[in-house]
């Protein structure tokens, strides 16, 4: 089956480090994504993995290990409006990037 | 990047009626996609809108409930029939990215409460 698992809640300090986790089983991988999402906004896109190794991007990272089902995001230098909810996808098709299976969110949430 | 618009932005209707949500989208696009995201749960496709051919429903989704119009390149309908309180949801349209294919963007989503 396909499965995707994250923590449900983070809390990090303004001006420190996260790392947001996310487990994956799919049938024939295709990438992973991961979104961010503001409350009562749309999901906006972050980042595209499908080689293992990280990926750097700004203040925001996201690490891929395709042996291990596993793919974290880390944000560097948080700031108060990086408190939102980070969502990992896979596709659901090998091939496929078109249809998405999405987890459940990590809802971040930066205290000054 | 493509801009995209929704309507309405929220609505609260009577269970046994029906809702039409639109999307409209600022540039031609070859597929929109339609996703269900209610309380506590995933982000959950729907179905896939291509112009001028019937949708493709993912499981546990029907035409019956869900009918999709696609008119044009830069259009689509999504009416949730015969509502029931479960559809309570927030509903949104997504596209694809015209120059990176597997990035897609979303519209800011109908948020529809039934009573």
């Amino acid at each position: 089956g396909q499965n995707i698992d994250q923590p449900t809640e983070m809390t990090a300090t303004e001006g420190a480090i996260v790392q947001i986790n996310c487990t994956y089983q799919t049938s024939g991988f295709n990438g992973l994504f991961w979104y961010q999402q503001h409350a009562g906004e749309a999901p906006t896109f972050l980042s595209y993995n499908v080689l293992d190794g990280l990926e750097e991007k700004g203040r925001f990272s996201s690490f891929l290990s395709r042996s291990k089902g596993y793919s974290y995001l880390l944000l560097k230098e948080l700031q108060m409006k990086d408190s939102a909810s980070y969502l990992c996808a896979v596709p659901k098709d090998a091939g496929n990037n078109r249809k998405l299976i999405w987890g459940l969110g990590t809802s971040l949430a930066v205290n000054p | 990047s493509a801009v995209i618009s929704q309507k309405p932005s929220r609505d609260i209707c009577q269970r046994g009626t029906s809702l039409t949500i639109q999307c409209q989208v600022d540039s031609q696009v070859t597929m929109m996609f339609w996703y269900r995201q209610q309380p506590g749960q995933s982000l959950t496709l729907i179905a896939t809108a291509n112009q001028g051919s019937e949708a493709t429903y993912e499981s546990g989704f029907v035409i019956d409930k869900f009918p999709i119009s696609r008119p044009n390149l830069t259009f689509s309908t999504l009416t949730v029939s015969n509502m029931s309180p479960e559809d309570s949801s927030i509903y949104l349209c997504s596209v694809e990215s015209g120059q990176r294919s597997y990035e897609q963007y979303f519209g800011p989503g109908t948020r529809l409460t039934v009573t």
